[in-house]
């Protein structure tokens, strides 16, 4: 499938670092949504856009920041993070806006490694 | 807060056996949908419940959806090792903006 994409799919990085996750939907879609998955919370939401503006925040650490430039494209910057952010972290979209009856389009994620 | 939880965590079955995984929420759900995750893959939509009682098959998967439209489960006829993966249910958040997801059931399957 290549209808939402995300790079890098693989990224170490030290906790002084600054980097960012990209995520590109391909279907036309009008919501976009960042989740953090890992083995103690699986599919844990962070960040909605719907019409390129952020509808949700679930109490995300500031040193998460998301943007969202238009309806395509999103994104994930890192700084300071810590060990304990290491995890999968998934991008999806939703055609018709971000909306619970909206079937999620997942990225095949970034599977982000802090040291 | 609202919270859907699903059992069993981890299921493990012969191939050929069926398989059940039960979602349940603490609060009355407008609709719920299934996901399914192969092992070092992503969620991929399986189906969306809405009606109170609904019941719709794909395959040898069937769905359905509670009367109170507080609970829901997935069964598979005759599990094959393709049917591996984590199954997760979600329902909506009460603003209706999100989905919240369960845990999901990680079945694995031996030949």
């Amino acid at each position: 499938e290549t209808g939402v994409t995300q790079t890098p799919r693989h990224l170490v990085m030290g906790m002084t670092n600054k980097k960012s996750l990209k995520c590109e939907q391909h279907l036309g879609h009008n919501a976009m949504y960042w989740y953090k998955q890992s083995a103690k919370k699986p599919l844990e939401l962070m960040f909605v856009y719907n019409f390129k503006e952020q509808t949700e925040n679930n109490s995300v650490p500031s040193r998460f920041s998301p943007e969202c430039p238009n309806s395509s494209h999103l994104f994930l910057h890192l700084h300071t993070l810590q060990p304990e952010d290491s995890a999968l972290y998934l991008c999806a979209s939703s055609p018709r806006g971000a909306a619970g009856y909206n079937e999620q389009f997942f990225g095949p994620g970034t599977r982000l490694t802090v040291l | 807060g609202q919270q859907v939880m699903q059992i069993p965590q981890y299921q493990h079955v012969q191939e050929g056996e069926d398989f059940t995984t039960y979602c349940n929420s603490s609060t009355t759900l407008s609709n719920i949908q299934w996901y399914k995750q192969r092992p070092g893959g992503h969620p991929v939509f399986l189906i969306q419940l809405v009606k109170s009682g609904e019941v719709k098959k794909q395959k040898r998967l069937t769905f359905q959806f509670g009367e109170a439209k507080k609970n829901s489960s997935l069964h598979i006829t005759a599990t094959q090792t393709t049917d591996v993966g984590t199954y997760f249910c979600a329902g909506v958040n009460q603003a209706g903006t999100a989905l919240i997801f369960g845990k999901g059931t990680t079945l694995s399957v031996s030949s």
